[in-house]
């Protein structure tokens, strides 16, 4: 079982539809979690993180992570074609090294 | 802004050539930095960590001798792919950790050993 598990879609949803995008761990000492987004050949891009759990909204993103349930959440609201790309969910410890999905290919349907 | 820029952004070698991609850390010093790889829709793979001023560690089943990892700098670390084969060919990438807490990534290297 991997510690990390997440849908690979691929998701295709219309243009200003609510996104929800979804990661399950097994770990209960992972403390700090993430949302980063990829474009096709790019480096991922930091979204949110959040420690412990709890939401935080960043404008049309907001992550939620439920200990309890060991569940990591991203919403995104009133999405936009340029939403369309790869979004990773990352856990770690507190000790630098994250542990990864598999990452959830998202496209927005104009 | 950008926290983490890697150079080149793209190269293409020949099979036994040797291949060095610089990572440099823009916004804060950095005694640690991390070097992944990732395949076409796969997630990342992390290779090894660099230690400013001491040895890289590396990661279970990553070739030391073929990937050389050097922390010159507290903002710069290099890793250097030796006598690339085509299945070195891939997508590298950089990060910087912030604290403990999570990593920004750099915006990759593509490798094309031919």
């Amino acid at each position: 079982q991997k510690e990390v598990e997440q849908d690979p879609g691929p998701l295709s949803v219309p243009e200003g539809a609510i996104v929800s995008l979804n990661c399950t761990y097994s770990n209960s000492a992972f403390q700090y979690f993430m949302w980063y987004r990829q474009y096709s050949r790019k480096g991922p891009e930091l979204l949110m993180y959040t420690y412990s759990s709890g939401n935080k909204e960043d404008g049309r993103f907001t992550a939620q992570v439920d200990k309890s349930s060991k569940y990591i959440s991203l919403f995104i609201r009133d999405s936009q074609p340029s939403d369309s790309a790869t979004y990773l969910c990352a856990s770690n410890f507190g000790n630098e090294k994250l542990t990864f999905g598999t990452g959830t290919r998202l496209t927005i349907i104009p | 802004g950008a926290v983490v820029s890697q150079h080149p952004s793209r190269v293409i070698c020949k099979s036994g050539t040797s291949v060095k991609i610089e990572c440099r850390s823009l916004d804060f010093q950095a005694t640690t930095m991390f070097w992944y790889r990732q395949f076409p829709k796969q997630s990342l793979m992390l290779m090894a960590t660099s230690n400013e001023g001491s040895k890289a560690t590396y990661e279970q089943g990553v070739e030391k001798d073929k990937f050389l990892i050097n922390h010159a700098s507290l903002t710069l670390s290099t890793l250097t792919v030796t006598s690339a084969h085509p299945e070195d060919s891939s997508f590298y990438i950089c990060s910087v950790p912030l604290w403990q807490e999570t990593q920004y990534f750099g915006p990759g290297t593509r490798l094309l050993v031919l």
